[in-house]
């Protein structure tokens, strides 16, 4: 059984371009969750999507985006970029039936923005 | 609003000696516990969760963790580290509060795991 792929793993952005990503969860899964990873910060939630319908975000503002297909693939992006964007984005699928259930991680997106 | 802290956030340690990694929490509602592991340029991998139950949760590669409810904790051990242990260990929560918990863990900062020969 495949895992959660991620592409791109490294890209390098400006600051003031746009940037989306991508991930692809194992099948089955309905749910894909975002999460941005800082050496400051930690790991913190981004948002999460259901059969297409976001159900569920954290506290970041209005340039981070997301998007889900019906076959269940996630995009997320970012725009107006800054330096503090650059970070690692990892996506996570589940089934999404209740808070119990296990998240699968990718491997991440590395961002930089110079 | 739930939070984790990880008390350490750098432990070293030698080959074959036993370790513990510390994990408080808070959350207002019942919560379901995790530890995962996440080696250098990777992704977060899995080791354990607790969600009812027996309070001794046992994972892989031979870790496991109590859930102590009293002390709100959910410390991670292992009796014998190998150099392949090497990696930063997350505890996380989540619990049943609706729409708010849907695909979100709060974590904690991150333990350093160091084995050293």
């Amino acid at each position: 059984k495949a895992g959660v792929t991620q592409t791109p793993r490294y890209l390098i952005k400006t600051r003031g371009q746009q940037v989306t990503l991508s991930c692809s969860p194992i099948s089955g899964h309905r749910s894909v969750s975002w999460y941005q990873q800082t050496p400051g910060q930690g790991l913190q939630f981004l948002f999460e999507y259901f059969s297409e319908t976001q159900r569920n975000k954290g506290n970041f503002p209005g340039r981070f985006s997301g998007r889900q297909f019906s076959n269940s693939r996630s995009e997320m992006s970012v725009s107006t970029l800054e330096l503090g964007d650059s970070a690692l984005y990892l996506c996570a699928s589940s089934s999404g039936q209740g808070a119990s259930g296990e998240l699968f991680f990718g491997e991440g997106s590395r961002l930089t923005v110079l | 609003a739930q939070s984790v802290t990880q008390l350490d956030s750098q432990v070293p340690v030698f080959e074959e000696a036993p370790v513990e990694l510390r994990c408080n929490y808070s959350s207002s509602v019942s919560v379901y516990l995790f530890w995962y592991v996440q080696y250098p340029n990777q992704g977060l991998q899995l080791l354990l969760k607790y969600l009812s139950g027996s309070t001794l949760v046992k994972g892989i590669n031979g870790f496991e963790a109590e859930f102590n409810k009293s002390q709100t904790s959910f410390h991670l051990r292992k009796p014998s580290v190998h150099i392949s242990d090497t990696a930063e260990y997350f505890c996380a929560v989540t619990g049943d509060a609706g729409g708010t918990s849907y695909g979100k863990l709060t974590f904690g900062q991150g333990t350093i795991l160091t084995v050293h020969p």
